[in-house]
C-alpha cells in the first residue's frame, strides 16, 4: 500500500546530541513537509521541499536541518541547537506544489530529550 | 504572515449533543481544509472547501465556508464516542509556493 513511513516512532535523545528522523513516501509526491506538534499549539511548519535538491524554511526552522536527495526521502535532523526539541514530529507530502492539494501525513515520531 | 484562529480550544459534550468548531483567517483564502486527529494518531484529511458560501456534508458532519472566504466551521450533529479527537482547520492562501497554515485545533471529548 502507498503511504508515508516515519521512523523511529519513539526516540530518546540526550542533551547535546543530534538525531535524525526518517521519512519515506512511495506516493510519488513532489512536495514533502515536516511539522512539529506540541500540546495546544497545533501544527507548526519546520521545513518543506517542493522538488528534489531544494527546500525552504518554514515558521520554526531554527535548530533543524533537512535534505532532499531523493524524491522519496526527506529526513529531518534535530540538532543540539534546538533548545526544546521534545515534541511529536509529523512528516507529510502532497502530490503537487500547487494550491488545493490534500496533505497526507505519516504516523509521526515522538522525540523526548532526557 | 498568515494567521488562523480556531475556537474553542476544548469542547466536552455528552453523547448525542451537537458540536461546532470555528476557524477564522486574517486574510482571504483560496481554500480551507479540515483534518481530524484521533488521540495518539496522525491528522487525516476530512474535506476541502473552495467556493464562497460553500456547504458540504458528510453524514453527521457539516462544513461551511464563509461568503468572504475568511472563515469556516465544522458542525457535528448528535455526537458519538467515535467523534473524539482534535479537529484542525488548515488555511490555504493560494499560489505555487504551497503550504498550509493550521489552526491550533479543537479537542473534542464525548461522555458516553
Amino acid at each position: 500500500d502507498g503511504g508515508i513511513t516515519q521512523s523511529p516512532k519513539y526516540l530518546f535523545r540526550k542533551e547535546g546530541q543530534n538525531v535524525t528522523l526518517s521519512c519515506e513516501q512511495n506516493l510519488n509526491h513532489d512536495a514533502m513537509y515536516w511539522y512539529r506538534q506540541d500540546p495546544g499549539q497545533g501544527l507548526r511548519l519546520i521545513y518543506y521541499s517542493q522538488i528534489v535538491n531544494d527546500f525552504q524554511k518554514g515558521d520554526i526552522a531554527e535548530g533543524y536541518s533537512v535534505s532532499r536527495e531523493k524524491k522519496e526521502s526527506f529526513p529531518l535532523t534535530v540538532t543540539s541547537a534546538q533548545k526544546n526539541p521534545t515534541a511529536f514530529y509529523l512528516c507529510a507530502s502532497t502530490r503537487e506544489t500547487f494550491t488545493g492539494n490534500t496533505i497526507y501525513f505519516g504516523e509521526g515520531s515522538w522525540l523526548t530529550v532526557v | 504572515g498568515q494567521q488562523v484562529m480556531q475556537i474553542p480550544q476544548y469542547q466536552h459534550v455528552q453523547e448525542g449533543e451537537d458540536f461546532t468548531t470555528y476557524c477564522n483567517s486574517s486574510t482571504t483564502l483560496s481554500n480551507i481544509q479540515w483534518y481530524k486527529q484521533r488521540p495518539g494518531g496522525h491528522p487525516v484529511f476530512l474535506i476541502q472547501l473552495v467556493k464562497s458560501g460553500e456547504v458540504k456534508k458528510q453524514k453527521r458532519l457539516t462544513f461551511q465556508f464563509g461568503e468572504a472566504k475568511k472563515n469556516s466551521s465544522l458542525h457535528i450533529t448528535a455526537t458519538q464516542t467515535t467523534d473524539v479527537g482534535t479537529y484542525f482547520c488548515a488555511a490555504d492562501s493560494g499560489g505555487s509556493n504551497y503550504k498550509l497554515t493550521f489552526g491550533k485545533g479543537t479537542l473534542l471529548t464525548v461522555n458516553p
